[in-house]
């Protein structure tokens, strides 16, 4: 009965190698996000989308492509890996009213510990 | 853009005692304000949310107060337990299509038995 499901949990790869983790809610939202958690623990939005559109993208390395496939899904490729992306990602979903009505609760994932070596 | 300061980065209390953890944020834009708790290898989850058109909200032993003019937020918990025990993020959006959030640097609190 997982609301925000990722996978894998765990995930260690050579440097210059291309990856993906997969993240799934079943919690009927229309907002999906990756954060990325470094080891000094702060987090940072990386992507969000809404109804299948890129809305936020903060300042990361085009190396990193969300793709969406549904409402439901918001997957992260991740290619040519840097020792650097070595971190926990998570991916959230929220309910986004549609207007900007009211900023609502994002609940997260389990995270996937990303180790590149 | 949004830039969040949180203070102190850690806190130990005896079990039992207030902890008290203060954020400050930069855009006068922002009006939500919501607080996430860390467990060690969990995920974060919302514990205690405010709006700004609330100066204080409280759940139990958890308390958030606002201050719009200043700029500044704070987390109280009261009688804290080891269960406590955590990293604390505060947070700070504005009501947008986007949801953009900023999180702090997180706080990490100790409570001891």
């Amino acid at each position: 009965d997982t609301a925000v499901s990722q996978t894998p949990k765990y995930l260690v790869t050579q440097m210059g190698n291309d990856k993906s983790i997969k993240c799934e809610q079943n919690l009927g939202h229309d907002t999906m996000y990756w954060y990325k958690q470094d080891s000094k623990k702060f987090l940072k939005i990386m992507f969000s989308y809404n109804n299948k559109e890129l809305i936020i993208n903060e300042t990361v390395p085009n190396r990193f492509s969300p793709k969406s496939p549904d409402k439901a899904h918001l997957n992260l490729h991740i290619n040519s890996l840097e020792l650097g992306d070595s971190a926990v990602y998570f991916c959230a979903s929220s309910q986004d009213l549609a207007g900007g009505a009211g900023v609502h609760e994002q609940f997260f994932g389990p995270g996937t510990r990303l180790t590149v070596l | 853009g949004e830039n969040v300061e949180q203070h102190p980065s850690t806190l130990s209390v005896q079990e039992g005692d207030s902890a008290v953890i203060k954020c400050t944020y930069s855009d006068s834009a922002s009006n939500y304000f919501p607080w996430y708790k860390q467990e060690l290898g969990k995920r974060p989850q919302l514990i205690i949310d405010i709006r700004s058109n609330v100066g204080e909200k409280k759940d139990q032993r958890i308390a958030v107060t606002l201050n719009k003019t200043a700029k500044h937020f704070s987390l109280h918990i009261t009688e804290t337990q080891p269960e406590d025990s955590a990293v604390y993020f505060c947070a700070a959006s504005y009501d947008n299509y986007g949801q953009n959030f900023v999180f702090g640097p997180g706080t990490r609190l100790s409570v001891l038995p």
